[in-house]
């Protein structure tokens, strides 16, 4: 079946380091990918996407593209703030469901 | 008002005890969806629901009912609460597909069952 396996966690930065959080994915057939993210007390919601291979998704200044070689999309940003500090959870789009992966703990200190 | 408002927020019962957890959304989505999510075990789907008359089971559904009263509606219960229902549920929507859209989440129910 289909299944998602991200980067465990937690994950302390400081401010302005890279980021790269892990997600590699198992599937059959041509799924969707996207990243979630949840801040502290709220529910998910959607960071970016991509629906086929070597698209690449994009939003508030993270990126992930979708390896269909690798079969992963790994999410990444160049600048990370202390306002990024979330969970964010890799999630593949099959039919009518999204599976989740188990989401990484990212902490980013002053 | 947020989209997907669930009710309650947060909730302590005893083990036994029947509770329900509600949602409603002003999306006008198809379709809703019950996760739980557990700490080190991501989101799981418990229940979706296409429209009111379409309700399928997810992959945790045991212990668990759904009612789908309306479109805009969408109940979960647990008609015998365990201690290891306690965890965060979340109700989701979509238009069309989750798996090639995208899903929007409520704020989260809190349970913790004694």
């Amino acid at each position: 079946g289909d299944s998602v396996t991200q980067m465990e966690g937690p994950v302390t930065l400081s401010e302005e380091a890279f980021l790269t959080i892990n997600c590699t994915y198992t599937a059959t057939g041509y799924p969707s990918l996207f990243w979630y993210v949840q801040y502290p007390g709220e529910g998910l919601q959607l960071l970016l996407k991509a629906t086929k291979a070597d698209d690449k998704g994009s939003n508030k200044g993270f990126e992930a593209t979708y390896r269909k070689e690798t079969t992963s999309f790994h999410l990444e940003k160049g600048s990370v703030q202390v306002s990024d500090s979330a969970v964010y959870f890799c999630a593949l789009g099959s039919n009518y469901k999204l599976t989740f992966g188990k989401g990484t703990l990212l902490t980013v200190n002053p | 008002d947020a989209d997907v408002t669930q009710t309650p927020r947060n909730r302590i019962t005893k083990t036994g005890k029947r509770i329900m957890l509600e949602c409603s959304q002003t999306k006008g989505h198809d379709r809703m969806y019950w996760y739980r999510q557990d700490p080190g075990l991501g989101l799981r789907l418990i229940y979706y629901s296409f429209d009111v008359k379409d309700i399928n089971k997810g992959e945790i559904s045991d212990g668990y009912s759904v009612s789908r009263q309306a479109q805009a509606k969408f109940s979960l219960s647990l008609e015998s609460a365990i201690p290891n229902q306690t965890a965060l549920y979340f109700c989701a929507t979509s238009f069309g597909d989750a798996g090639a859209g995208e899903l929007f989440f409520g704020e989260g129910s809190r349970l913790t069952v004694l």
